[in-house]
């Protein structure tokens, strides 16, 4: 049971390459998050998916875009990074979603620098 | 909107003390969750201790205990007998069930634990 995985954990990109973070989950459950992190502040909700087949705007979403590939599955592609993409990335996965008392479970993070 | 406040940066603690964090946010919802994270160096967020709104008892996990004022929204985080290993970074972060788990974090507060 490995939980939430991410990969890559590491990343160097150049303005305007694109990539796709990727996310699993393995704890069968529905809802799933981007958060990214920056320095001196806390995580920073960008994209979540309450259950399989829908996605929705968080806090940050500008920039990014969100695919809820299977259940288990959700990736985060950023089309053109930008300098102020660089961040730390976190992944979550709550049980059911929609309710305050669920869960979140995060994976160990992606450290994306855009140069 | 919802806003979490930690007004402390950084704090230090003797190993075996006891040390509070603050933390105060804002919300005009009557139905919330708050919650405590670890983040040690290695990244990974960890779950510390959730209070619920509703609930007056304030929660405990074994050194950990919170005192939460409703009125004066404030949420604080108390360490008793504090370890080399509690060393990391803080979160309070805040939930509603109305944005069903989306949660909104503090800006962290840094605690290092000193032998």
């Amino acid at each position: 049971n490995a939980g939430v995985t991410q990969t890559p954990k590491f990343q160097v990109l150049k303005t305007g390459q694109s990539m796709t973070l990727q996310c699993a989950q393995d704890m069968n459950h529905n809802s799933m998050y981007w958060y990214r992190q920056d320095p001196g502040m806390g995580l920073r909700l960008i994209y979540y998916s309450a259950s399989e087949g829908t996605t929705d705007k968080g806090e940050v979403p500008n920039g990014y875009n969100v695919s809820r590939l299977n259940k288990r599955e959700f990736s985060l592609r950023l089309e053109s990074a930008a300098p102020s993409q660089t961040s730390v990335y976190f992944c979550a996965s709550s049980e059911r979603g929609g309710t305050g008392s669920d869960r979140q479970f995060f994976g160990p993070g992606t450290r994306l620098t855009v140069l | 909107a919802q806003t979490v406040t930690q007004s402390q940066p950084e704090m230090s603690v003797q190993e075996a003390e006891t040390v509070t964090l603050s933390c105060t946010y804002d919300t005009s919802e009557n139905n919330y969750y708050l919650f405590w994270y670890k983040q040690p160096p290695s990244r990974q967020m960890i779950l510390v201790i959730r209070q619920e709104a509703y609930k007056q008892q304030n929660a405990t996990e074994n050194r950990f205990s919170v005192n939460f004022q409703k009125a004066a929204k404030s949420f604080s985080l108390k360490i008793s007998d504090s370890q080399l290993g509690d060393t990391a970074m803080y979160f309070c972060a805040f939930m509603t069930a109305r944005y069903g788990s989306r949660l909104t974090f503090g800006e962290g507060t840094q605690l290092t634990v000193n032998p």
